[in-house]
């Protein structure tokens, strides 16, 4: 268990749809990184926030945003969904902001129909 | 061409055997180099983690990194049914601007009995 919680851990949706994904980081760590998982694609990061504020962008879609919280956790949230987002979308939590060492969470299986 | 290539597999090995798994890059800057292993639906799991060049051992793993060549290897010895996973190589680059891991789509490993 890394410590990196993510929830739900499944979410089955319709095209066009908003989801909202959760993740709280390992205690202590401030940055938070979103990722996606994709068959064809592999693990791509998108979006990384250090305490509040938006660190670093990486192939993130207008269509997603994220924020984090002051108590640290994050959401990333889905928009006008397509059946290609359909992936697992992973969380992960560093104690700076630099990547060198992330732990991840187990995941949120996303399903569009 | 991707910034790091790594073999999908799979790859598949007798219990006991010693494996070795590798990634080539392309991007100079890259000076932190990981590995993760990834058990099936489930999120990756921190195995090893470098700095720049040198050699890395902890148990049964040892990590490889030769700048030089770009290459980077992750060798297990004695191999265990419970070593079957996906073994993702991350990187990243200089401190500051080490916000984005990117990583090599992932080798698929089959201990076998």
């Amino acid at each position: 268990d890394s410590g990196v919680t993510q929830t739900p851990k499944h979410l089955i949706t319709a095209t066009g749809q908003r989801v909202t994904l959760r993740c709280s980081p390992r205690s202590g760590d401030l940055s938070v990184y979103w990722y996606q998982q994709s068959l064809d694609q592999g693990l791509q990061f998108l979006i990384q926030y250090y305490n509040g504020e938006e660190r670093a962008k990486g192939n993130i879609l207008e269509r997603f945003s994220a924020q984090q919280f002051p108590d640290l956790h994050s959401e990333l949230n889905l928009s006008s969904l397509e059946l290609g987002d359909s992936a697992l979308y992973f969380c992960a939590s560093s104690v700076s902001y630099n990547a060198d060492t992330q732990y991840f969470g187990p995941g949120t299986r996303l399903t569009v129909l | 061409q991707k910034e790091v290539e790594q073999d999908p597999g799979p790859l598949s090995v007798p219990e006991g055997a010693i494996v070795s798994l590798n990634c080539t890059y392309s991007n100079s800057a890259f000076q932190y180099f990981m590995w993760y292993r990834q058990y099936s639906r489930k999120g990756p799991e921190l195995l090893m983690y470098t700095y720049s060049s040198g050699n890395k051992e902890d148990g049964r793993f040892t990590a490889q990194v030769d700048k030089s060549s770009k290459y980077i290897s992750l060798f297990i010895r004695d191999s265990q049914p419970s070593d079957s996973a996906t073994y993702l190589c991350a990187m990243s680059g200089s401190a500051g601007t080490a916000s984005k891991l990117t990583f090599g789509t992932g080798t698929r490993l089959q201990v076998t009995l």
